[in-house]
């Protein structure tokens, strides 16, 4: 079963425009969330994370809002710039199993010129 | 650079053979997880290591085991090898104690063909 869902498979968006990312869990023991960028034939590159006791947080051009009542979490990227262009998973973990995530299937996000 | 190293980047072997992967976790870190990544797909999670033992496991068979050493560093072996094995092999890195680390970092993969 799939507990965490990135519905969108793809995003295109401008070059300084903002790309908003979305993301859907449904197990509740999901305490702690993390978004990675995916380039071909590289590892994930961490991003940015959110425990559930906040529902922000910021870093530089990247924000990550989490809503625990309708179990969903958004990241946004401002400005959006060409090196941008890859995959983004999104990621969840239950305290008590620190490091057994659960990914989603990956949104690809295109910037434009 | 996470300071996570995977061991080989790439390599083919033959359906029935058996396979090794290596990983070396960031400084500092003392669990290691695995994770099977297929085309279009999000990273499954294989299991995890800690204090050399094993700490959890995805929906695996046995044929998927793993070892890690006292310096924390890991393997994963594949026997039996199926032509769905083929996938890029991820570990990743990350602190697990009092009080637990907030980041888990990747190492840049092993891609696994199996013909």
């Amino acid at each position: 079963d799939q507990q965490v869902k990135q519905n969108s498979p793809s995003l295109s968006v401008q070059e300084g425009r903002i790309s908003i990312l979305n993301c859907d869990y449904t197990n509740s023991m999901f305490d702690y969330f993390l978004w990675y960028k995916k380039y071909p034939a590289e590892g994930p590159t961490f991003l940015i994370s959110i425990s559930s006791i906040k529902d922000k947080n910021e870093d530089g051009r990247f924000t990550v809002f989490l809503n625990k009542t309708a179990k969903h979490l958004s990241l946004h990227i401002v400005p959006s710039q060409p090196g941008d262009s890859a995959v983004y998973f999104c990621a969840a973990s239950p305290t008590d199993s620190w490091g057994k995530l659960q990914f989603g299937a990956g949104t690809q996000v295109v910037v434009t010129p | 650079e996470t300071g996570v190293t995977q061991s080989p980047t790439h390599l083919i072997k033959t359906r029935g053979q058996q396979v090794t992967l290596r990983c070396s976790s960031q400084s500092g870190h003392n669990t290691v997880s695995w994770y099977q990544q297929a085309l279009g797909q999000g990273p499954q999670f294989i299991f995890q290591y800690y204090r050399e033992e094993e700490n959890g496991r995805g929906n695996f068979p046995p044929r998927f085991s793993g070892l890690q050493f006292p310096n924390y560093s890991s393997e994963l072996n594949v026997n039996a090898l199926e032509l769905d094995d083929s996938a890029l092999y991820l570990c990743a890195s990350s602190f697990v104690g009092e009080i637990s680390g907030n980041t888990i970092y990747f190492g840049e993969g092993s891609w696994l063909t199996v013909v």
